[in-house]
C-alpha cells in the first residue's frame, strides 16, 4: 500500500538558519508529490508540487524540494527561516490514475529568535 | 474572494445525533474532498467528488455519507456520531483532480460526548 513518511514529528531551528523537512514516500511508479503548509488555526496551503520533469522544484514563500527517485524521497529545503515559517509541513502524495491524496503524518516546525 | 468555507467551525454534540458540516467553494471546481486531521495521523481522505452526483470513498469513509447535488457544495453527515469521530475536519477543492492544487477550507472542530 502507498504510504508518506516522515520521519520528524517536531524541529526547532534558529531563525536565519537553513532547514530541511524529509519525506519519504513507497509506491511503485513516480507519483505526484505534495508539500502543504499549515499555519495554527488555519487551513492548508500548498507550498509546491512535482509531477515531472526537472527534480529541484521552487515553491512559494521561498521554500524549495528535491525528488530524489532513488531514495523514494521528497525533502523540503529553505535557506533562511523567518518566525513567520513556525507551523505545520505536510508532504502528500498523490497516486497517478487515482483521486485520493495521501498524507504524511506532519512535522511541526518551530523557530527560534 | 475565492475561498472555501465550512460551517460550523466548531461543533460539541452527543453520541448518536445526527450531525451535518456544511461545505462550499466558490470557485467552480470539480473536484471536492473531505479530509479528518488527527494528531500523529495527519490528514486522512474521507470522500471525494469529481464532479455533480459523482462521488467515492477516500481511506476512512466509516460512519460519514456525502452528497453533491450541486457543484459548488458538498456537506459531510454523520448519521450517528461516535466519540471516534471527535476530529478537526477539513474540506477542499480543486479544479478537477487532486493532483491539482486543492484549496482547503478553514477546518470544523468537531467534540463528540
Amino acid at each position: 500500500a502507498q504510504s508518506v513518511t516522515q520521519p520528524d514529528i517536531h524541529i526547532t531551528v534558529s531563525e536565519g538558519a537553513s532547514l530541511e523537512l524529509r519525506c519519504n514516500y513507497s509506491y511503485g511508479a513516480t507519483p505526484y508529490l505534495f508539500w502543504y503548509v499549515q499555519s495554527p488555526g488555519q487551513g492548508l496551503q500548498l507550498l509546491l508540487k512535482y509531477f515531472s520533469g526537472d527534480t529541484l522544484v521552487q515553491g512559494i514563500k521561498g521554500f524549495e524540494a528535491e525528488f530524489k527517485r532513488s531514495q523514494s524521497s521528497f525533502n523540503l529545503r529553505k535557506p533562511s527561516v523567518h518566525w513567520s515559517d513556525a507551523a505545520e509541513y505536510f508532504c502528500a502524495v498523490g497516486p497517478g490514475g487515482y483521486n485520493k491524496l495521501i498524507f504524511g503524518a506532519g512535522t511541526r516546525l518551530a523557530v527560534h529568535p | 474572494e475565492a475561498q472555501v468555507t465550512q460551517n460550523p467551525r466548531y461543533l460539541i454534540t452527543v453520541t448518536g445525533k445526527k450531525l451535518t458540516v456544511t461545505c462550499s467553494q466558490n470557485m467552480n471546481h470539480e473536484y471536492m474532498s473531505w479530509y479528518r486531521q488527527d494528531p500523529g495521523l495527519g490528514l486522512r481522505q474521507i470522500y471525494y467528488s469529481m464532479n455533480v452526483e459523482v462521488t467515492d470513498k477516500g481511506d476512512v469513509p466509516e460512519g460519514y455519507k456525502v452528497s453533491r447535488k450541486e457543484k459548488r457544495n458538498f456537506p459531510l453527515i454523520l448519521e450517528s456520531p461516535s466519540p471516534n469521530q471527535t476530529s478537526l475536519y477539513f474540506c477542499a477543492s480543486s479544479p478537477s483532480s487532486v493532483q491539482e492544487t486543492q484549496y482547503f477550507g478553514p477546518g470544523t472542530r468537531l467534540l463528540v460526548l
